[in-house]
């Protein structure tokens, strides 16, 4: 059975600070997606990694995928409130990215000033 | 870019009626739509994959009749919880793949269901 494991679960951080959010998962994989969902709001999509060593940068935000050591990283750089979101890492277990994606819990993300 | 919507966004009924939830993707063609389900402060659960033309597959734990998937068109999938229950309420979240590139998913803007 897939796992997708994501830590922390709370992140309380303040302006100007980094800091890294990490996903693992316990299978071989297609692929590897970051979310980010605000309140009462559906998902909105960030990065999508599809080999090892993939990284991809947007703004503050940048993702890395580690398929060897399943773990992708969320990284974030100095940090501002209008990030303050939650975050989900999802994972592609299917054959052929069929798409039945299996999320972390999701690491809810507070920045103050 | 690709554009999935959801109708309605927000629905209150009585315990022991049928709700139906709408899933469109716009702007593309989708042969495959997701069901997740969110409960407060929790992650999403895939619900069903609904293959267009076909039965939809659910996941194990999810009750095919309660929960009715019809995907009669290629750009839309329909959810309807039959006698619903209050702990049926929750946010419904749909998603829909393209089928070329890289096939990923665009997810709709969410339905709140509260069943009083």
């Amino acid at each position: 059975e897939l796992k997708v494991e994501q830590n922390p679960l709370f992140l309380s951080m303040q302006e100007g600070k980094n800091y890294t959010i990490y996903c693992n998962y316990s299978t071989t994989s297609d692929r590897l997606y970051w979310y980010r969902q605000d309140p009462g709001k559906s998902l909105e999509s960030l990065f999508v990694l599809l080999s090892n060593g993939a990284v991809k940068q947007e703004g503050r935000l940048m993702a890395s995928l580690d398929t060897k050591a399943r773990l992708s990283t969320l990284h974030i750089t100095a940090a501002v409130h209008d990030l303050s979101a939650t975050y989900f890492c999802a994972v592609d277990m299917t054959l052929r990215s069929q798409g039945n994606l299996i999320f972390g819990k999701g690491t809810k993300l507070s920045v103050k000033p | 870019g690709a554009v999935v919507s959801q109708h309605p966004s927000w629905v209150i009924c009585k315990s022991g009626t049928s709700v139906k939830i709408e899933c469109r993707s716009l702007d593309f063609q989708a042969t495959t739509m997701f069901w997740y389900r969110q409960f407060p402060k929790q992650s999403l659960m895939l619900m069903a994959t609904s293959n267009e033309g076909s039965k939809a597959t659910y996941e194990q734990g999810v009750e095919k009749d309660k929960f009715l998937i019809n995907h009669a068109s290629l750009t839309l999938s329909t959810l309807t919880v039959t006698s619903a229950h209050p702990e049926d309420s929750s946010f419904y979240i749909c998603s829909a793949r393209i089928t070329s590139g890289i096939y990923e998913q665009y997810f709709g803007p969410g339905t709140r269901l509260t069943v009083t």
